[in-house]
């Protein structure tokens, strides 16, 4: 257990529905991330929230969708995605956005678009 | 572009050293990280680098050389258990503020 939670841990959607995932954290930290881990790529880091503020948005496209209501939530919403979004989405958590800071990581949502 | 290089799998047998390399090339580097992945699981984080030399944390130890963007993940006495994913990982500044890159991923398998 390393205090980031995640839910579902598994979702299989079509091209024209819309979910979240979400994510929470119970360390106190105040920076959360969105990644995706794709078969035989590297890791990606999607979004950042440092205190509530998003940022970093590295070339996401419009069809995820985050969002950070306080310093212990984060979602990603998902609309209108495609069978290439299929992968295992990682929330981790940090004290402050900061290279130095360990980031705790939760244990995913395997997502599967038809 | 950012890009990082790590072998794709390695074997061992239990009890022994083996060494995982990564190498970088990267802008604005700021520290190598490395993480642990076992199957099904969560990254857990291992050890970070920022200045050049040897960090160790008991049987797992970090190298890290800046000027030859390179660095290795060290495993001693190794156990079945070690079989997993390990990932090194650039914290570094580009155009879009402070980022995190991480490499493909070498698959550790440890034999009995």
């Amino acid at each position: 257990e390393t205090g980031v939670t995640q839910t579902p841990r598994h979702l299989v959607m079509g091209m024209t529905n819309k979910k979240s995932l979400k994510c929470e954290q119970h360390l106190g930290h105040n920076a959360m991330y969105w990644y995706k881990q794709s078969a035989k790529k590297p890791l990606e880091l999607m979004f950042v929230y440092n205190f509530k503020e998003q940022t970093e948005n590295n070339s996401v496209p419009s069809r995820f969708s985050p969002e950070c209501p306080n310093s212990s939530h984060l979602f990603l919403h998902l609309h209108t995605l495609q069978p290439e979004d299929s992968a295992l989405y990682l929330c981790a958590s940090s004290q402050v956005w900061s290279d130095t800071d360990t980031q705790y990581f939760g244990p995913g949502t395997r997502l599967t678009v038809l | 572009g950012q890009s990082l290089e790590q072998p794709s799998e390695v074997t061992a047998v239990e009890g022994a050293i083996v060494q995982i390399n990564c190498t970088y090339q990267t802008s604005g580097f700021y520290g190598l990280s490395w993480y642990q992945q076992h199957d099904g699981g969560a990254p857990t984080f291992l050890s970070y680098n920022a200045l050049d030399g040897l960090e160790e944390t008991g049987r797992f130890s970090s190298f890290l050389s800046r000027s030859d963007s390179y660095g290795y993940l060290l495993l001693q006495e190794l156990q079945m258990k070690d079989s997993a994913s390990y990932f090194c990982a650039v914290s570094l500044a580009d155009n879009y503020g402070q980022n995190f890159v991480f490499g493909p991923g070498t698959r550790l398998s440890v034999l009995p």
